[in-house]
């Protein structure tokens, strides 16, 4: 069974561009969540969806970043515009209902804006 | 004071030894997670636990919720070990939001 896919792996662009990260949760999954990690912040939660329905999004930056999951099994990251302090790996990670359901990440995009 | 914290910040083992990384957290908790982070990236759930003692393999984890602290213990340590162990709380009031400890480095030596 495939996990979490997150794409771009890589992205490299410079300050100002709009950027877009894609995530394609396990099937079956309702769960949906988009973390940064930095050396500076660690992991910290940016927002999560519970059947494609954003519930918290208290960790969303500011204005500039927004998250959509427009069906079950994609959802999107944007950024806009970018700034060299958005640079970071940004993880996607899925799970099911219940209480005990483990959360599955996906590879992460390493996101560099210059 | 980061509502949860992991102790030690680093560690270096022989290949062998009995490993112990513990986490202490300051808040009501629904469960709590231990995640690994290998040097490659990522991130995989270890476990997630609510009381008491889980295994898998040569991992534990134990809980004990009236002292708000939980340990991941490693036997017979191994190279492959070597990841970062991030501990993670499921706080009562913040639903399925996860505070995240700032991580364990373990390096398993030969």
């Amino acid at each position: 069974d495939a996990g979490v896919i997150q794409s771009p792996r890589h992205e490299v662009t410079e300050m100002g561009q709009e950027v877009t990260l894609r995530c394609k949760p396990i099937s079956g999954h309702d769960y949906l969540f988009w973390y940064r990690q930095t050396m500076m912040r660690g992991l910290e939660l940016l927002i999560y969806f519970n059947n494609n329905v954003p519930i918290d999004d208290s960790g969303m930056p500011e204005d500039r970043f927004s998250a959509k999951m427009p069906n079950a099994s994609f959802s999107t990251l944007k950024i806009q515009p970018s700034e060299p302090r958005d640079s970071a790996v940004y993880f996607c990670a899925s799970r099911l209902t219940g209480s005990y359901q483990p959360q599955h990440f996906g590879d992460g995009t390493r996101l560099s804006i210059l | 004071k980061n509502e949860v914290e992991q102790s030690p910040q680093n560690l270096t083992a022989q290949e062998g030894e009995f490993i112990t990384i513990n986490c202490s957290y300051s808040v009501g908790i629904s469960a709590l997670h231990w995640l690994q982070q290998h040097p490659g990236g990522g991130i995989v759930s270890l476990f997630m636990l609510s009381s008491g003692k889980k295994k898998h393999g040569r991992l534990i984890a134990t809980i004990n919720i009236q002292e708000k602290h939980s340990s991941l213990h490693i036997t017979a340590s191994h190279p492959r070990d070597s990841a970062v162990y991030i501990c993670a709380a499921n706080k009562e009031t913040s639903g399925s939001r996860l505070t995240f400890g700032e991580g364990t480095q373990l390096t398993v030596n030969p």
